[in-house]
């Protein structure tokens, strides 16, 4: 148990579907992170939010959106996504981010494959 | 622009076998830098947080350095077990901001 709960583990969709990611932290954290994590290249951050505020947005096409109505929960809504999105995405939380020396702890994420 | 790389991408070693991972990062402006470990198909998990000031982090086996001014650290594994074997990656942040910049891993095979 990593303290972050994502669902689904798996997900598959067509390029028409609309789904959304869930990510649940339960270690009181303030700052919640989208990275996505595709073969043979680094994690990529997507999105970070910060007391329920975004405060990173990484040149993300539209088709991703987040929402973090709290500082416990994370989502991201997909639409329209292409094939080139099938990836591991990964939530993760840490405490202030980089200014605190906080670790981050990521969930287990959630394998996505666009058909 | 911040670049992270490990080498090597991959490594088997023999069990009992004391090994190093090395991670380069190009800006040595760093806040922190932070060793994970990836199992299949599974998330990260944060192994050693090095903050810029400090010289090295212990765990256990494990044995993380930090030389912020050569841009390196390297990560130590005493007497290597299989159940050892994983992906590991390291990251960097700068001061303000909550972007971590990521290597591409090393991932470690270790033979019983």
């Amino acid at each position: 148990e990593t303290g972050v709960t994502q669902t689904p583990r798996h997900l598959v969709m067509g390029m028409t579907n609309k789904k959304s990611l869930k990510c649940e932290q339960h270690l009181g954290h303030n700052a919640m992170y989208w990275y996505k994590q595709s073969a043979k290249k680094p994690l990529e951050l997507m999105f970070v939010y910060s007391l329920e505020e975004r405060v990173e947005n990484n040149s993300v096409p539209s088709r991703f959106s987040p929402e973090c109505p709290n500082s416990s929960h994370l989502f991201l809504h997909l639409h329209t996504l292409q094939p080139e999105d099938s990836a591991l995405y990964l939530c993760a939380s840490s405490q202030g981010g980089g200014r605190y020396n906080s670790p981050l702890h990521f969930g287990n994420g959630t394998r996505l494959t666009v058909t | 622009k911040q670049e992270v790389t490990q080498i090597p991408a991959a490594l088997s070693v023999p069990e009992g076998e004391n090994l190093v991972l090395n991670c380069s990062f190009t800006d040595s402006a760093i806040y922190n830098l932070q060793w994970f470990r990836q199992d299949p198909g599974k998330g990260l998990t944060s192994l050693l947080l090095i903050q810029s000031s400090q010289r090295e982090q212990t765990s256990g086996r494990l044995n993380a350095s930090l030389d912020k001014s050569s841009g390196r650290s390297t990560l130590y594994i005493a007497a290597s077990q299989p159940g050892d074997s994983a992906t590991y990656l390291c990251a960097v942040t700068a001061s303000g901001t909550y972007k971590y910049i990521f290597g591409t891993g090393t991932r470690l095979k270790v033979l019983a």
